[in-house]
């Protein structure tokens, strides 16, 4: 069974631009998150969704946004950015929402901003 | 609201000593209780975790962690360190619906 892919692995963009990031789970998972983890914050919740609907929000401007499509791939868009959003963004994904079930893990994809 | 504190940023072992990660956490709900390991350039593994029934939970790669309520602990063990377990822990914590919060992350360092 595949695991969560991310793409791409690294992304360098310069301060202003805007950035998406995408994220397909495992097969048969609804739910998926996003997080971003830098050395001095470690692991924040952006959001959470399941079945195309936003579940939980984190506490990140409004520059942060994401989505999720029908067939669960879900997308976090980053506008505007500015150097302090350099970090790795995470996303995992779960069969259940709410519940037990534990999330797994991408690779994550790797944002400089210049 | 939950959190989770994770005592030592850093700890150091030697080859075969025993490993311990401790874990504290605050929940107003009877929480769901995770460890996950991270390996360098790459996303978060879960090892092991703790929804209901047995308080000592055995994982992957011979850890476990041991659910104490009244302590408001889960503190992760592993008999016998290898090189191979040098990687940042981390301990998380889900009350219910909730989203799954993660500690700042232990760093353990395996010595020859």
């Amino acid at each position: 069974k595949a695991g969560v892919t991310q793409t791409p692995r690294y992304l360098i963009k310069t301060r202003g631009q805007q950035v998406t990031l995408s994220c397909s789970p495992i097969s048969g998972h609804r739910s998926v998150s996003w997080y971003q983890q830098t050395p001095g914050q470690g692991l924040q919740f952006l959001f959470e969704y399941f079945s195309e609907t936003q579940r939980n929000k984190g506490n990140f401007p409004g520059r942060f946004s994401g989505r999720q499509f029908s067939n669960s791939r879900s997308e976090m868009n980053v506008s505007t950015l500015e150097l302090g959003d350099s970090a790795l963004y995470l996303c995992a994904s779960s069969f259940g929402q709410g519940e037990n079930s534990p999330l797994h893990f991408g690779n994550g994809t790797r944002l400089t901003v210049t | 609201a939950q959190s989770v504190t994770q005592l030592g940023s850093h700890v150091s072992v030697s080859e075969g000593a025993l490993v311990l990660l401790r874990c504290n956490y605050s929940s107003s709900v009877p929480p769901y209780l995770f460890w996950y390991v991270q390996y360098p350039n790459q996303g978060l593994q879960l090892l092991l975790k703790y929804t209901t029934g047995a308080t000592l939970v055995k994982g992957i790669n011979g850890f476990e962690a041991e659910f104490k309520k009244s302590e408001t602990s889960f503190h992760l063990t592993k008999p016998s360190a290898h090189m191979s377990d040098a990687a940042e822990y981390f301990c998380a914590v889900r009350p219910g619906y909730s989203t799954l919060t993660f500690g700042k992350g232990t760093m353990l360092l395996v010595s020859p």
